[in-house]
């Protein structure tokens, strides 16, 4: 199964940008990475994901090395509804099969 | 458009029980997962359904079941409930496989 190497923990102050890294090393190159973030006790909600290309959205955005083997979600202005924890996944080849780490627990402080 | 509703959202039951849980995808997604949760496990994926047939299982006893219906709505079951079944469980559908899932609130189930 893939597996993904994520900090278990980042601080960061309310209005600034989070960077969120992710380790991929063993990707493929024609599988995404995808983010997700659970806030407490919801579902998981996704993100962004990307192949090679960096991406944006209304949300974040995902800037992915040339050889694919990380990546960094950004927040560009956290807030405190940003508190989660985040999710880092690629791998599951042409399934609906997520597999998830242990991710990284986002706080952000007022 | 609505997004994926579970129910029930919270569930009681005894040991040896059994228990089915229903997902209702986005209108539209044709692909259902489904993933238990617990604080000791975290995260861990169940099954997926394509078109009605199960595509993909993880690594749990014959007791966890499902099935996908035409309409693409799932049901999991799982039966001779253990104490170790207790874990939320969440349903997330997608427009096919390998597209980004939209997960549901999950049903929180409890075994006593």
């Amino acid at each position: 199964d893939a597996k993904t190497t994520q900090p278990p923990s980042m601080d960061c102050a309310e209005g600034r940008a989070a960077n969120l890294p992710c380790n991929h090393s063993t990707i493929s190159g024609n599988e995404y990475v995808y983010w997700y973030r659970q806030i407490h006790s919801q579902g998981p909600q996704y993100i962004i994901h990307g192949l090679k290309n960096n991406e944006t959205n209304e949300m974040a955005s995902l800037i992915i090395t040339e050889d694919r083997k990380s990546s960094t979600l950004i927040l560009p202005h956290a807030t405190l509804r940003d508190t989660a924890v985040y999710y880092c996944i690629y791998g599951s080849g042409n399934t609906g099969k997520l597999i998830f780490g242990q991710g990284t627990t986002l706080q952000v402080k007022p | 458009k609505a997004g994926v509703t579970q129910t029930p959202r919270y569930l009681i039951k005894t040991r040896g029980q059994q228990v089915t849980l229903s997902c209702s995808p986005i209108s539209g997604h044709r692909s259902v997962s489904w993933y238990q949760q617990t604080p000791g496990q975290g995260l861990q994926f169940l099954f997926e359904y394509f078109s009605e047939t199960q595509r993909n299982k993880g690594n749990f006893p014959g007791r966890f079941s499902g099935r996908q219906f035409s309409n693409s709505r799932s049901e999991m079951n799982v039966s001779t409930l253990e104490l170790g079944d207790s874990a939320l469980y969440l349903c997330a559908s997608s427009l096919a496989r390998n597209y980004e899932q939209y997960f549901g609130p999950g049903t929180r189930l409890t075994v006593t």
